[in-house]
Order: C-alpha cells, then structure tokens, then sequence
C-alpha cells in the first residue's frame, strides 16, 4: 500500500509570517493526485489544495501553494500571510489515478501566534 | 447538490457490545465510499472501502466490519467492541475517476468503555 509521511506533529508561525508543512510519500504509479487537507477544530476536513502527479507546474490557491517534486516524491505546503484561522490539523494525502483509495498522513498540527 | 451525513455523531459503547454506524450520500451515484479512524492525536487510518454494492475491501485486520447493501449507503460495524476502537470515524466518498477530491462526513466519536 502506499504510505504518506508527515514529519512534523506540530508547528508554530506568526501571524503574517510564512509556513512550509513537508510531506513526503511511496508509491510504484506514475499518475496520481495529492492533497492537503485541513481540519480544524470542529473536525470537519476542509479540502485546500490539490495536485496533479503529471502537472508539473505546482498549484497554487492564494495564499495557498505547493512544492511538488515528484522525483523526489516530496508534496510541500506554504502558507504565505499566516492568519489566524489558518490554525489547524494539515493533512497530506495521496490518491491513486483512478480515485478509488486515498490515504493520509499523520497530520501536523499548526499554531499561529498573534 | 452532493452531500453525506453519518450518524450517530457520539456514542458510548461498553466493551463487549455491538456497534453499527450508518452514512448516506445523497446526490450522486456510483460513489467510491469509505471509512476512516482518526485516534486521538493520530492520523487518518483507511479501514474500508466500496466501489460498489456488496464490494468491501479492508485495508487492516481488525474487528470492525462494512456493508454496502445499498449504492449510497454504507454501514461499519462490530459485534463485540474493544477499548481499542474507541476513537473519530470519519465517512467519506470521492466521484471515482471523475472525480477531484474526497468529501467527508461530519463523523461520529465512539468512546469505548
């Protein structure tokens, strides 16, 4: 089965500041979609971007972007101009091309500092 | 427009007993459907999932099992539970191949004990 890797439980930025969450994962498959997620504290998983494995050019959702290096298999998220709402449970994950299994990494959990 | 509602939202189970969570999507057809966990302070863990009626497949050995006795509708389950189940499940369903992402339910917290 293919494995999503977050290395970092918690993180911490300050408001206005900027924020990299690094996610790394194995797969055997040439095409498939990756994902950042976010839950905040009501639980409620939030999609907030999503990534095309033969895109090469890396997605981007205001304040929202990542650094997709597929060699590598590293799927990075930045969070430009941190915001208070922005705390919450990041979640990586990685789909198969044909959409019928999607698994998660651990979650980095994101504080923000006024 | 699509949505998915899965309840009960909260449970209380001693060990030993019976469990059935239920979630339907409304909306669509066909879904790829799924059950996940969520541990305290852990990751999401895939425990099934459907591409269609009666079509369960189980990513881990555990003592919960799924159905899918209708297309929208799919059912984890248990007939004794461990203090170990305990914990978030979380719904989810994706368009399959067309589809662009996997939307989730609003979950149930089940405290086993």
């Amino acid at each position: 089965a293919q494995t999503v890797t977050q290395s970092q439980p918690e993180m911490s930025v300050q408001e206005a500041e900027t924020v990299t969450l690094s996610c790394t994962y194995d797969t055997s498959e040439s095409d498939y979609y990756l994902f950042w997620y976010k839950q905040p504290p009501s639980r409620q998983m939030i999609l907030v971007i999503r990534q095309e494995a033969y895109k090469q050019q890396n997605a981007t959702e205001n304040r929202f972007s990542v650094n997709f290096q597929k060699a590598a298999k590293s799927f990075s998220l930045k969070i430009s101009d941190s915001q208070l709402g922005d705390a919450a449970m990041y979640f990586c994950a990685y789909s198969n091309y044909n959409f019928n299994k999607f698994y998660f990494g651990s979650g980095t959990k994101l504080n923000v500092k006024p | 427009s699509q949505t998915i509602h899965q309840w009960p939202a909260t449970l209380v189970q001693p060990v030993g007993s019976p469990l059935s969570l239920e979630c339907t999507v409304e909306g669509t057809s066909n879904p790829n459907l799924y059950w996940y966990r969520q541990a305290a302070g852990r990751g999401l863990q895939l425990l099934f999932y459907s591409v269609g009626i009666g079509q369960i497949s189980s990513e881990v050995p555990q003592n919960l099992s799924a159905s899918r006795p209708q297309d929208r509708q799919f059912i984890l389950s248990s007939k004794k539970l461990l203090l170990s189940d305990s914990g978030f499940y979380l719904c989810a369903w994706d368009r399959g191949a067309s589809g662009n992402t996997i939307y989730f339910g609003e979950g149930s917290w089940l405290t086993v004990v």
